[in-house]
């Protein structure tokens, strides 16, 4: 079975500190793309970051770094120095073998000044 | 500007009327889909296609029907609206292997 796991419903964060959002999977691929999105209240979904399963060191992309551990099917994302322009939905993602996507049901990040 | 364009961005329907949401991209992605986003269910997908004249079912598809006559193009077809079916709806495209770029969505009420 294809399963996204996001336990986090809501987060808080103080602008400027370091937020990590957690995000489970479980697939029986060895192929696969892990990925974050975030939808503003504008709606939106921007890409965030993308880690491949056979990728050996964790992606960045400036403020956000995707901590990757394989063994414990884990892909959490991080977010550096909170700015009060993150406050958004967050979806995990991921793309297995076959092409389709699943979504976890998303992480509501709160940045308070 | 390059991406996934969705119309109509807003739409209120009767139910049991039917309609068409539109989807189209420019960047030559054979892979192309449809989600509903529901509060607290995340991204559900309806329908995907993997390229021209090839569509298949996503996790809840029942209500909708989906073409893929040109690589471009690919709509959303409701036929017969009911209040279930009010939901933020998202197409995204890509290509194989690689993430997706979203449409704007289309906020649809059905009362």
């Amino acid at each position: 079975a294809q399963k996204i796991t996001q336990t986090q419903p809501g987060m808080f964060v103080q602008e400027k500190e370091a937020v990590t959002l957690d995000c489970t999977y479980d697939t029986s691929d060895q192929s696969y793309g892990l990925f974050w999105y975030k939808q503003p209240s504008s709606g939106e979904m921007i890409f965030l970051i993308y880690q491949g399963s056979y990728d050996e060191q964790n992606a960045t992309e400036g403020r956000y770094s995707l901590n990757f551990q394989k063994a414990r099917k884990s892909a959490n994302l991080v977010i550096s120095a909170s700015q009060l322009g993150d406050s958004a939905m967050y979806f995990c993602a991921m793309r297995p073998a076959g092409n389709q996507f699943y979504f976890g049901t998303g992480t509501s990040l709160t940045v308070i000044p | 500007n390059a991406g996934v364009t969705q119309t109509p961005k807003f739409q209120v329907l009767k139910t049991g009327q039917s309609m068409t949401l539109q989807c189209a991209q420019d960047m030559n992605h054979e892979y192309m889909s449809w989600y509903r986003q529901d509060p607290g269910m995340g991204l559900r997908l309806i329908h995907y296609s993997v390229g021209a004249g090839i569509t298949d079912q996503g996790e809840v598809p029942n209500g909708y029907n989906v073409s893929r006559s040109t690589t471009e193009d690919f709509p959303l077809r409701l036929l017969s609206a009911a209040p279930s079916q009010t939901s933020v709806y998202f197409c995204a495209s890509s290509y194989q292997g690689h993430g997706y770029t979203f449409g704007s969505g289309t906020r649809l009420t059905v009362v």
